[in-house]
């Protein structure tokens, strides 16, 4: 079974851009969530999805957005990118709503010019 | 912000010798995971212990939970060079619906042959 797939996995950006990461969670999983990590804050949760449905948000500006597919791949984007944003983005997928372990994928590093 | 603490933030010993990490955390939980991190990569889930489990077993890994302390403990036995990563503690709040995760700030283990 094909583990959680995020692309890209490097992308380099400048402030003010806009940028879409994209995560195709195990096949059969249908919740997706996102984390970013950064040396200064650590690992912190960004938002979560489920059948389509946002079903949970941290404390992140409305700058972060994301969604989910009907095949429950899901994208999230940051609009006017800023230098705090440069981070390790990790996506990770359950079989459903609280089954407790999460599987991560490898992560998209994104750098903010 | 991080739900809790890990100690030490970083632990360097030699192949052969126990690890031990410890966390504590701030909220009442339904569950502790602990994750690995290979430099710059995904987290792989290592074992979960639940909020009514004192001590679970998986290979190498103890992780023993007591809730009165707000507390948890990772054991590593006999350690290999592989081992050398960092380790996360991950709490699941009763509050929280989803897979939302409240992660520590990670012990960073090496392990030196």
């Amino acid at each position: 079974k094909a583990g959680v797939t995020q692309t890209p996995r490097y992308l380099i950006k400048t402030r003010g851009q806009q940028v879409t990461l994209s995560c195709s969670p195990i096949s059969g999983h249908r919740s997706v969530s996102w984390y970013q990590q950064t040396p200064g804050q650590g690992l912190q949760f960004l938002f979560e999805y489920f059948s389509e449905t946002q079903r949970n948000k941290g404390n992140f500006p409305g700058r972060f957005s994301g969604r989910q597919f009907s095949n429950s791949r899901s994208e999230m984007n940051v609009s006017t990118l800023e230098l705090g944003d440069s981070a390790l983005y990790l996506c990770a997928s359950s079989p459903q709503l609280n089954t407790g372990e999460l599987f991560f994928g490898e992560g998209s590093r994104l750098t903010v010019l | 912000s991080q739900q809790g603490e890990e100690d030490p933030q970083a632990l360097s010993i030699q192949e052969g010798e126990n690890a031990t990490m410890n966390c504590s955390y701030k909220t009442s939980i339904n569950n502790l995971q602990w994750y690995r991190q290979n430099s710059g990569r995904g987290l792989v889930h290592l074992i979960l212990i639940r909020s009514n489990e004192r001590e679970k077993h998986s290979g190498r890994l103890r992780v023993t939970l007591d809730t009165s302390k707000k507390s948890s403990s990772l054991l590593i036995t006999a350690s290999r060079a592989a081992d050398t990563a960092s380790y996360f503690c991950a709490t699941g709040g009763l509050e929280t619906s989803g897979s939302r995760l409240t992660f520590g700030e990670g012990t960073q283990l090496t392990v030196n042959p």
